[in-house]
């Protein structure tokens, strides 16, 4: 069945760095564009980045994270990143990642992992 | 980037109640439009895809409707696992945009 693990949260201190991992199994991860989708405590979501299923074609960022955060991917290890620099407080979330339904980039998410919490603060 | 507007932003509903929910868009997004339920603590679940599509082993109480700007969600009889939080989403550009969310608690 699919599967998919974020790991890698937690706290830490404005200006510093996180990556973020995703483990997916169950399926032909390298045949799918990914998706992280964040949000923050008691809010609603808000999407983050994709990246194309080759890892290569294209990546993608929401304003708030452009310059800051990178996606990528290691299709041997079926495995998602989320990179993110300069943490403000404003990143504080829940951080997931997501699969669309078909594979391609617009699509909505038909699986999602468990969420790893992300809490920046002094 | 597109905005989606969901109203109210909290229902208070009872049990055997039919519910509706709105999802409005900035601008012409087709059928590009998903739901998605949130439990306390967990992550969304697909209800609904291109805006009236059920997602496989979602229950036929759940239904959608809509085109262009307006989408609206229905359940028709309320049940106790339905109190939740609900989240349209729209799919017609790569920057996939959600609405602000309504929470369903019981009355």
């Amino acid at each position: 069945q699919v599967q998919l693990m974020e790991s890698g949260g937690g706290v830490v201190l404005p200006g510093r760095s996180l990556r973020l991992s995703c483990a997916a199994s169950g399926f032909t991860f390298s045949t799918y564009t990914f998706h992280w989708v964040r949000q923050a405590p008691g809010k609603g979501l808000e999407w983050v980045a994709v990246i194309s299923a080759d890892g290569i074609t294209f990546d993608y960022y929401a304003d708030s994270v452009k310059g800051r955060f990178t996606i990528s991917r290691d299709n041997s290890r079926n495995t998602l990143y989320l990179q993110m620099n300069s943490l403000r407080p404003d990143d504080t979330a829940v951080y997931y990642c997501a699969r669309p339904r078909r594979g391609v980039i617009t699509d909505p998410f038909d699986y999602w992992g468990q969420g790893t919490l992300v809490t920046v603060s002094s | 980037d597109i905005q989606l507007t969901q109203s109210p932003s909290f229902l208070s509903a009872s049990v055997g109640d039919r519910v509706t929910i709105t999802c409005r868009a900035s601008q012409d997004i087709s059928s590009y439009l998903a739901w998605y339920q949130q439990k306390p603590g967990k992550a969304p679940k697909l209800l609904i895809y291109v805006a009236s599509t059920l997602q496989s082993g979602v229950p036929s109480r759940f239904s959608g409707r809509g085109s262009g700007t307006e989408f609206t969600l229905t359940i028709s009889s309320l049940q106790p696992e339905d109190f939740a939080a609900y989240y349209c989403q729209q799919f017609n550009s790569y920057r996939l945009t959600f609405g602000g969310g309504t929470k369903v608690e019981i009355k």
